[in-house]
């Protein structure tokens, strides 16, 4: 097992355009968060799964955004009409669910969007 | 809501020598737990070491050890004989319940220099 992948690593778009990144967990690993951070920012929460459920969204997530997570296992986070401000690093993390006690959770690269 | 504050921006430190980075955070929660994370340029994050809120002894990882006060709510890290391999952006987080969703700070960037 290598860790949690992204792709892709880095995407260029122009305003307005749609994107999708994939993000593929640690195998077994039943939760999956997605995590925005913007330039001088700490990482910030949108979503997470665990398994195929979503159970939560933050406000963040605006009705551009949907994330997917079919059949429990990779995740697909889309931005519709992406706008200039949607310009950051998308992160991934996976983790085991909890037994009452935090489980670490094991981020992958980033997918660094760029929107023109 | 739940709050985390990094005052520091930019630390440096001598290889060899020690450095501690500050944190606060502000939670109403009695049950959660801190950590602290490295995030190294064009790197992906990784976890340095965690606390435990319900738990009075301060964690150590080998040459990092953190300072927690919980009725300060402060959350500091030592580390211990620098290395160049520590030079990163450090992030203090939080979390509680059972979502485990993770309230990051704004990072302090350190840099370790000869």
């Amino acid at each position: 097992d290598t860790g949690v992948s992204q792709n892709p690593r880095h995407k260029i778009t122009k305003r307005g355009q749609n994107v999708t990144f994939r993000c593929d967990p640690i195998s077994e690993h039943n939760r999956l968060y997605w995590y925005r951070q913007t330039l001088g920012q700490g990482p910030e929460f949108l979503t997470y799964f665990q398994n195929e459920a979503q159970l939560e969204k933050s406000r963040l997530l605006s009705d551009r955004f949907s994330a997917e997570r079919p059949k429990g296992s990779f995740s697909t986070l889309e931005i519709q009409r992406t706008e200039q401000g949607d310009s950051a690093m998308y992160l991934c993390a996976s983790s085991q669910p909890g037994q009452g006690a935090y489980n670490e959770q094991f981020f992958g690269p980033g997918t660094r969007l760029t929107v023109l | 809501a739940q709050t985390v504050t990094q005052s520091q921006p930019e630390m440096s430190v001598q290889e060899a020598e020690t450095v501690t980075l500050s944190c606060t955070y502000d939670t109403s929660e009695s049950d959660y737990y801190l950590f602290w994370y490295k995030q190294p340029p064009s790197r992906q994050m990784i976890l340095v070491i965690r606390q435990e809120a319900y738990k009075q002894q301060n964690a150590t990882e080998n040459r990092f050890s953190v300072n927690f006060q919980k009725a300060a709510k402060s959350f500091s890290l030592k580390i211990s004989d620098s290395q160049l391999g520590d030079a990163a952006m450090y992030f203090c987080a939080y979390t509680y319940g059972t979502a485990s969703k993770l309230t990051f700070g704004t990072g302090t960037r350190l840099q370790v220099t000869l």
